[in-house]
């Protein structure tokens, strides 16, 4: 049983465009949503995160959009850069994290 | 701040050997956490450490894994003896508080033949 839903699974995306990948989840006692990115070779690092009685929270070209009664949430990245060329999860949380399957992201010139 | 570091980075073994990961990390972190991803599939939770106290192992798959924490300092991940399905990739992380903010290391990734 899959808690978490994470889509699409890959991402092609040019650059200066919008990115924007989507979770859907099941279990309304989470109560933290992180997003990771994971560059080959490296670990997820932790790259936003938000609680369920904010709708939107922003952190430079990076936003991720809630939506409580959906049981949905989405990361948004403006500007996609080369750079930004990675693997991103997202995960809920109820005591520990559940993720995403996780969506490669790639920016292209 | 070093951050959290694994060894080895890869394990290639055949089936039915033993094989121990190790996981430093961050000082001060009392939270250790760890996890797995075996190819495509989603990071899936395995164990959490409260200092050197087993707080959770619901995630852990069988009795062939065992995981330690002696002195709350670094852990261990044994599997013992390994099979084909435990090949994926080992994640440990830390952090201060539970479940948030947990900083991941590069990962083991173990091979079993």
């Amino acid at each position: 049983q899959q808690q978490v839903k994470q889509s699409p699974q890959s991402l092609i995306v040019q650059k200066g465009g919008i990115s924007i990948i989507n979770c859907a989840y099941e279990n309304t006692a989470f109560d933290y949503f992180p997003w990771y990115q994971q560059f080959p070779g490296k670990g997820p690092a932790l790259l936003i995160a938000i609680r369920p009685d904010v709708s939107e929270k922003k952190e430079g070209r990076f936003t991720i959009s809630f939506n409580k009664s959906a049981k949905q949430f989405s990361l948004h990245i403006m500007d996609s850069q080369p750079g930004d060329s990675a693997t991103y999860f997202c995960a809920a949380r109820l005591y520990q994290l559940t993720f995403g399957k996780g969506t490669k992201l790639s920016v292209i010139p | 701040e070093a951050g959290v570091t694994q060894f080895p980075s890869h394990s290639v073994i055949e089936k039915g050997q033993t094989v121990t990961l190790r996981c430093d990390p961050i000082s001060g972190h009392d939270n250790l956490y760890w996890y797995r991803r075996v190819m495509g599939k989603e990071i899936k939770f395995l164990l959490h450490f409260v200092k050197e106290s087993k707080q959770d192992e619901s995630g852990m798959p069988n009795n062939r894994f065992l995981a330690e924490r002696t002195g709350g300092t670094y852990s261990t991940l044994k599997v013992q003896p390994a099979e084909l399905e435990d090949s994926g990739v080992y994640f440990c992380a830390s952090s201060q508080e539970i479940g948030l903010r947990q900083f991941f290391g590069p990962g083991t990734r173990l091979t079993v033949l």
